[in-house]
């Protein structure tokens, strides 16, 4: 079945540390976004993608680096420059041309040890 | 400043029971996406509206878009406990783009106790 995996489901990230979430889709979608969910807000916009090797910043980039160098591929590093991490991490998908919706992933939350 | 308001933030029903939720923008809308998310689970996609007065309908749930295309609602008709979870709506904003960018209002968080 196409769909869009997230992984890991739950992720700790000591102080300074480093860490990189992962999201592949294997729906053809030739756009890709990252959103950040925190408790009684929407989703913020944190990069979107919509072809390889290219990217956009969103709302809240800050903190935040990606990379887009496969189609199916589109992983998050949360750096150590941000300085808020912990939050629930949604990564999305679509054909990419208007009157579409996004495809979403089942997400990773990420912790702060 | 947030461009889509949702409302209520929360609703408490009794199964059985009808409700409505509501979704208003600043702005004219392309698109209008309704989402159903359980609390710690990815968004499911319900329905998408795009036409001034345009209606659309799954099992109970139904989906208006205003003839201005700036307010939207959602409307279940005897709620289920299946029913619970958090509605967001996106807004779609551009004619004619291909970045198919939303900007999503802060979700109703909906309870049907039995």
């Amino acid at each position: 079945d196409g769909g869009i995996t997230q992984s890991p489901k739950y992720l700790f990230r000591k102080e300074g540390q480093n860490v990189t979430l992962s999201c592949e889709q294997n729906l053809n979608h030739d756009a890709m976004y990252w959103y950040r969910q925190d408790p009684g807000q929407g989703l913020r916009l944190i990069y979107y993608s919509q072809i390889v090797n290219d990217f956009q910043k969103g709302d809240i980039a800050e903190g935040y680096s990606v990379s887009r160098e496969k189609k199916e591929s589109f992983p998050l590093t949360v750096t150590s420059a941000q300085k808020n991490p912990t939050a629930f991490y949604l990564c999305a998908s679509s054909i990419g041309a208007g009157n579409q919706p996004q495809h979403f992933g089942d997400g990773t939350r990420l912790s702060i040890l | 400043s947030q461009e889509l308001e949702q409302s209520p933030q929360s609703l408490i029903v009794q199964e059985g029971k009808n409700l409505t939720i509501n979704c208003t923008s600043s702005k004219t809308l392309y698109g209008l996406y309704w989402y159903k998310q359980k609390y710690g689970e990815g968004l499911i996609f319900l329905m998408m509206l795009q036409k001034g007065g345009e209606e659309k309908s799954h099992e109970k749930i139904t989906a208006k878009l205003d003839e201005k295309k700036q307010q939207s609602s959602l409307h279940i008709t005897a709620s289920q406990p299946s029913h619970a979870g958090i509605y967001l709506c996106g807004a779609d904003y551009y004619r004619g783009s291909t970045l198919g960018r939303l900007y999503f209002g802060r979700g109703t968080q909906l309870t049907v106790w039995p």
